[in-house]
């Protein structure tokens, strides 16, 4: 079955970085684009962002460039989501999902970005 | 940007009666291909979200067949023919039609009586 297992929670203080990871399994690995989706604690859910796994290719939200990078390694299907520049409204429980349907999802990240 | 909402956004119900959420949004879901690509996400109580039903009205496989989806163009139905405990969560209605970026409602809570 399609399973989609994330790095755990973690912690940064403002201005830092932090990235999170997405293991791929059950399915074709390169076959799927993976999207990030994040919910800020009580809030609704916000797409990021989608990285092709097959070629590399990556899009941002708007809101996100310049700050936002996704890379992959095919040989552990594996995805990596780093953010740069956290500010304390980055707080939230980051989501990869597959597919632009998003019909599986991982079971969250939780980043909490406090001094 | 797609802006999708949804009423009500507190939706306390009577375990097996109906259930009706409303997902509108700001502009037609209709695609160039034909399709309206208009999901609905259930997310229980600390749990990620999960696809119930993709483009409109299709159920995803292990859904039950309580749950329905419907609607066209700007306007979209889930409805639950019975509500059961295990229904409670937020429900999420998404368009990925007009993209980037992928939009979401901004969620219907369901809650037992």
């Amino acid at each position: 079955q399609v399973q989609l297992v994330q790095s755990g929670a973690e912690v940064r203080t403002p201005g830092a970085s932090v990235k999170v990871s997405c293991k791929a399994s059950g399915y074709t690995f390169t076959a799927y684009y993976i999207h990030w989706v994040r919910q800020a604690p009580g809030q609704g859910l916000e797409w990021m962002a989608w990285i092709n796994p097959n070629s590399g290719d990556t899009k941002n939200a708007q809101k996100f460039q310049g700050r936002v990078t996704m890379t992959r390694d095919t040989s552990i299907s594996t995805v990596y989501m780093e953010v740069s520049r956290l500010r304390s409204d980055d707080t939230a429980v980051y989501y990869c999902a597959r597919d632009g349907s998003l019909d599986n999802w991982g079971q969250g990240t939780l980043v909490t970005v406090s001094s | 940007d797609v802006v999708m909402t949804q009423s009500p956004l507190s939706l306390p119900v009577t375990l097996g009666q109906p259930a009706s959420i409303s997902c509108r949004s700001s502009q037609s879901l209709v695609y160039s291909d034909g399709n309206t690509y208009l999901n609905w996400y259930q997310q229980r109580p600390g749990q990620s979200p999960r696809r119930l039903i993709y483009k409109v009205s299709n159920r995803d496989s292990g859904v039950p067949d309580r749950f329905s989806g419907s609607g066209s163009g700007t306007d979209f139905t889930l409805k639950i023919s019975r509500v059961e405990a295990e229904d409670v969560g937020v429900y999420f209605c998404m368009q990925s039609t007009h993209w980037p970026p992928w939009t979401f409602g901004p969620g219907t809570k369901v809650d037992i009586k």
